[in-house]
């Protein structure tokens, strides 16, 4: 099983909404990551979680929570959206080797619009 | 010095032909250069990825070239097929030190659009 899946895969939010987005691996890989993608960009690395544990937070604001409530399973807890927060959301999980990222496994992703 | 520097932004190119699309780095300490493909409505999918220890690898009708003391790296698609229609991203990482994983850092993306 080489999926990771992510659900929803669409959502419509409003800006004073909560809504969570999930992802699943059951590769046995111990980090997890999420990325956000804007169209005909490349993924912006958002949060790393390491053996369950949240090891890089790369300045995203605090409407975005991260949550890895085990070796499975990701989720990422958004709250008062904005607009321009509108993007696909990426889940991507990797073993982790000595010393160098492995081989990063994308989900399908999340497409978020944010009314 | 944590960019990746991708071109060109688009190619079109004739069913059968030879796709090539460039990188450039600047951070010395990437050890790591993987290509990934990503079809519209999916997550990138890693292609083929090189070590700076070899100057070449070949993965079917992909190939990765790879010039060290340039700092740059290309893909090459050889007998390009309708299906190969996508964008690449280079990306580069270095060693994480004491942790035991790396920051990816992508390239800008190249739209490759084979005609058949």
């Amino acid at each position: 099983d080489t999926e990771v899946t992510q659900t929803p895969k669409h959502l419509v939010m409003g800006m004073t909404n909560k809504k969570s987005l999930k992802c699943e691996q059951h590769m046995g890989h111990r980090a997890m990551y999420w990325y956000k993608q804007k169209a005909k960009k490349p993924p912006e690395l958002m949060f790393v979680y390491s053996y369950e544990k949240l090891s890089i937070n790369e300045s995203v604001p605090s409407r975005f929570s991260p949550e890895c409530p085990n070796s499975s399973l990701l989720n990422l807890h958004l709250h008062a959206l904005q607009p321009e927060d509108s993007a696909l959301y990426l889940c991507a999980s990797s073993h982790i080797l000595s010393g160098w990222v492995g081989e990063l496994f994308f989900g399908e992703g999340s497409r978020l619009t944010v009314l | 010095q944590q960019q990746v520097k991708q071109s060109p932004q688009s190619l079109i190119v004739q069913k059968g032909g030879i796709s090539i699309i460039n990188c450039a780095y600047e951070n010395t300490a990437f050890d790591y250069f993987p290509w990934y493909q990503q079809f519209p409505g999916k997550g990138p999918a890693l292609l083929i990825a090189i070590r700076p220890d070899v100057s070449e690898k070949k993965e079917g009708r992909f190939t990765i070239s790879f010039n060290k003391s340039a700092k740059q790296f290309s893909l090459h698609i050889m007998d390009s097929q309708p299906g190969d229609s996508a964008t690449y991203f280079c990306a580069a990482s270095s060693p994480a030190g004491g942790t035991s994983y790396g920051k990816l850092t992508f390239g800008q993306g190249t739209i490759l659009t084979v005609h058949p």
